[in-house]
């Protein structure tokens, strides 16, 4: 069983609606959650941070995560076409060297259709 | 703008030759960085945590002979692929971590494709 697990999609919707990302994990060390955005051939974009249970809003994104079910979650609301990427959950461990360490999702493939 | 620098972004080489990758943060000092492999339509994969002034640590299964990781300076680090092979072709991305007084953020270069030939 991979430590993050992530439904690699592909996920397709129009335009204007709500997308609903999610990942679950098995480590309980884990204490800092993100979301990052990728475009093909790029980096990935840091998008959400997230320390320990809660939720946390910025603009058209809403994370959440819910350290009891060991389930985070990313809300993009009114979809646009250049949100289209692959979308990946990362985790890392609290402390010292543990923070930075990465372990990431398979990724969403997310196509916003106009 | 970027604030991790990766280069060089594309790289094409002879197998069995060597190749050198850097990653500099750019406007803050790194005394710890890491580097990833990413295969084609998989995640990405952390194969080593390079540390300013000390030696590497390479996680379990990466071959630390093969892929030599040198942290010279609060700036760059470098990852050297060495005797590379067609099976070593893979997006290399790293990432530096900025402390701040706000609590540490990890920034991630704009990744390397290397392709041996």
């Amino acid at each position: 069983q991979k430590e993050v697990e992530q439904d690699p999609g592909p996920l397709s919707v129009p335009e204007g609606a709500i997308v609903s990302l999610n990942c679950t994990y098995s480590n309980s060390a884990f204490q800092y959650f993100m979301w990052y955005r990728q475009y093909s051939r790029k980096g990935p974009e840091l998008l959400m941070y997230t320390y320990s249970s809660g939720n946390k809003e910025d603009g058209r994104f809403t994370a959440q995560v819910d350290k009891s079910s060991k389930y985070i979650s990313l809300f993009i609301r009114d979809s646009q076409p250049s949100d289209s990427a692959t979308y990946l959950c990362a985790m890392s461990g609290a402390g010292g060297t543990s923070y930075g360490k990465l372990t990431f999702g398979q990724g969403t493939i997310l196509t916003v259709h106009p | 703008g970027a604030v991790v620098s990766q280069h060089p972004s594309r790289v094409i080489c002879k197998s069995g030759t060597s190749v050198k990758i850097e990653c500099r943060s750019l406007d803050f000092q790194a005394t710890t960085m890491f580097w990833y492999r990413q295969f084609p339509k998989q995640s990405l994969m952390l194969m080593a945590t390079s540390n300013e002034g000390s030696k590497a640590t390479y996680e379990q299964g990466v071959e630390k002979d093969k892929f030599l990781i040198n942290h010279a300076s609060l700036t760059l680090s470098t990852l050297t692929v060495t005797s590379a092979h067609p099976e070593d072709s893979s997006f290399y991305i790293c990432s530096a971590r900025r402390i701040g007084v706000n609590g540490n953020t990890i920034y991630f270069g704009e990744g390397s494709w290397l392709t041996v030939v």
